[in-house]
Order: C-alpha cells, then sequence, then structure tokens
C-alpha cells in the first residue's frame, strides 16, 4: 500500500512563504485524491485544499483562496503544498492525506506524518 | 460551511468502561460521516467511514452510528490503547470538508 512520505519541518518569518511537499512511497499517487489539512498546536483540524495529480486541477478553501498552491509532479508521485504571506497563526502542523472513495463517500485511509510548520520572527 | 459540533469536550473513564460520543452536524450531511483516532504526535487513524462501518484493521469494541446531523461513536469497552482524541470528519458537500473540535477520552 502507498505510504505518504512529507518533508521536514520548517521555520518562517512572517510574511514569507512555505512548501511542503508529500511523496507517494511504494506506488503513484496519479488517481489518488489528496488533500492537504492543518493542525494548529491543541486544536482541530482545518481543511486546506485538495488534488487529484491524473488531473492536477486543485480545489481551495475559501479562507486560503490566493494564498495556497497545491501542485502535482505526476513524474515524481509528489504533491506540494505552498503557502504565501505567513503569518503567526498559520503555526501549525501540516498533514497531507488520501481520500479514499468507499461506500457511499469515503475518508482519509493513509495520512503522512505531518510537517511542522514554525513562523517567527 | 458545515459545522461539526463534539461533545463532551473531555470524557474521563475508567477501562473497561463504555464510552459515546457525540458529533452534531449544522445541517444534514447524510450518512457521510467519518470518525479517527489521534494520540499525541501521530498522524490520525481511520475508524469509521459512511457513519457506520468500520474500517479495515478496527477492533469490533469501535462502533459508529447516526444519519442527517446526529452520529455517535461508541466504544463499548475502554481498552488501555484507546485512551485518546476523537475526531469526526464530514465531506458531504464535495470538495469540501470539515472536522469537528475532538473528544479526548483521558483516563478516570
Amino acid at each position: 500500500q502507498v505510504q505518504l512520505v512529507q518533508s521536514g519541518a520548517e521555520v518562517k518569518k512572517p510574511g514569507s512563504s512555505v512548501k511542503v511537499s508529500c511523496r507517494a512511497s511504494g506506488g503513484t499517487l496519479s488517481n489518488y485524491i489528496i488533500d492537504w489539512v492543518r493542525q494548529a498546536p491543541g486544536q482541530g483540524f482545518e481543511w486546506m485544499g485538495k488534488i487529484i495529480p491524473s488531473v492536477a486541477t486543485p480545489d481551495y478553501a475559501q479562507k486560503f483562496q490566493g494564498r495556497v498552491t497545491i501542485t502535482a509532479d505526476k513524474s515524481a508521485s509528489t504533491v506540494f503544498m505552498e503557502l504565501s504571506s505567513l503569518r503567526s497563526e498559520d503555526a501549525a502542523m501540516y498533514y497531507c492525506a488520501s481520500f479514499i472513495v468507499m461506500g457511499e463517500n469515503g475518508a482519509f485511509d493513509i495520512w503522512g506524518q505531518g510537517t511542522m510548520v514554525i513562523v517567527s520572527s | 460551511e458545515i459545522v461539526l459540533t463534539q461533545s463532551p469536550a473531555t470524557l474521563s473513564l475508567s477501562p473497561g468502561e463504555r464510552a459515546t460520543l457525540s458529533c452534531r452536524a449544522s445541517q444534514s450531511v447524510s450518512t457521510y460521516l467519518a470518525w479517527y483516532q489521534q494520540k499525541p504526535g501521530q498522524a490520525p487513524r481511520l475508524l469509521i467511514y459512511d457513519a457506520s462501518n468500520r474500517a479495515t484493521g478496527i477492533p469490533a469494541r469501535f462502533s459508529g452510528s447516526g444519519s442527517g446531523t446526529d452520529f455517535t461513536l461508541t466504544i463499548s469497552s475502554l481498552e488501555p490503547e484507546d485512551f485518546a482524541v476523537y475526531f469526526c470528519q464530514q465531506r458531504s458537500k464535495w470538495p469540501e470538508l470539515t472536522f469537528g473540535g475532538g473528544t479526548k477520552v483521558e483516563i478516570k
């Protein structure tokens, strides 16, 4: 089964951008639905957007429109999430996760290990 | 945006006791609801999808029920490894999705 391997922790200054990668180990992401969600310390999860690498047209949460870019490198089986104009409230653990269609809807059955993003001047 | 409200925020129970967790949606999500378990420092693990279907490898002591706006996750008899935080999640209006705020099940 495919595993999702994310890039390492990042420390960024306010106003800068961060780009986090999510690589498939043991397979390809071509027909997977890959979502990005984040979790601030001690908080719940917030959906940021999703992409299907074989289609490559992303969808974004309204809250992040204009600030987030999700792309896919099909040949490398890697998905990227870039968040710009970082502010302190963007400090969080960022996860990529695979949404599998099961039954009538589906769920996230494969998660990356998470990438901590710290925003500090 | 569909808001998911979980209750209680914290549940203090002893091993062997029954845990009942609630997730209420601000509007109907049909049965398009999933439950996850998260332990400190780990990514979430899928427990239940489509409100009542156990994911592969999930013990039978975990069960889900509900439809529309009211959902329940039940752990019939708590094992030591079940003390964790539980989240519900819906994706009824594709592609958007939301999560509940979580319920922490702690040892009493």
